[in-house]
């Protein structure tokens, strides 16, 4: 199985700042990359897909590249509602595997 | 627009059936792939399975041998089973739509219930 792994586990960074956090995939997935934010007690909700898609309603200091196995997810200026645990996934083939999660808090 | 809610009992005793279901409203649940997501407390997100509503399933190999899914469209409805639970199947169960469209085309999950607390405990 394809494995997600997930670069830090966790940062602390200031209001403003830029924030970046990696995913690498063990196995080709092409572009098919998903990342959600999990807000403390809240259901994960779908940031962006196919690695650079911003989904609708989603803040535009959200961005994503990459095309493997390389995948990164930007805060342009983080803000204290981003506060959360973000997750990659990929749902190129089953099964659909989840990075273990970086959690963003301020600093 | 598309929301599940995820029913069901929140404490179940060792070696017992887990059993929830997954209500789908604002949409038929015969238009997409229906899954089935689990975090244990402080923990990763973890897919369990899907469903199509023509009863087409898929499941993660590491719960495959203890994991059935099945659908009722007549009452837009999916519903999961996991035997044999331990400790270790103590989490919150998501229910989302997804990891399909319609035309077979794999998806993200785009739309989550607010998830269920399950704890196996006796």
């Amino acid at each position: 199985d394809i494995q997600m792994t997930q670069s830090p586990s966790s940062l602390s960074a200031s209001v403003g700042d830029r924030v970046t956090i990696t995913c690498r995939a063990s196995q080709g997935i092409s572009n098919f990359l998903a990342w959600y934010q999990q807000k403390p007690g809240k259901v994960p909700e779908l940031l962006i897909y196919a690695a650079s898609t911003l989904q609708s309603g989603v803040p535009s200091r959200f961005s994503g590249s990459g095309s493997g196995p390389d995948f990164t997810l930007t805060i342009s200026s983080l803000q204290p509602e981003d506060v959360a645990t973000y997750y990659c996934q990929k749902y190129n083939s089953a099964p659909w595997t989840f990075g273990q999660g970086t959690k963003v808090e301020i600093k | 627009q598309v929301q599940l809610q995820e029913s069901g009992p929140g404490l179940v005793k060792p070696s017992e059936t887990l059993s929830l279901t997954c209500t789908v409203s604002g949409g038929s649940i015969t238009n997409y792939y229906w899954s089935w997501i689990r975090q244990p407390p402080g923990k990763g997100l973890e897919w369990i399975g899907y469903i199509y509503y023509s009863g087409s399933t898929n499941y993660n190999p590491s719960l495959k041998s203890r994991v059935t899914i099945s659908v009722d469209t007549s009452k837009n409805q999916f519903s999961l089973k996991l035997s044999s639970v331990t400790a270790a199947d103590t989490a919150v169960y998501f229910c989302a739509k997804g990891p399909r469209d319609v035309t077979g085309r794999v998806s993200p999950f785009d739309y989550w219930g607010q998830g269920t607390l399950v704890t196996v405990s006796s």
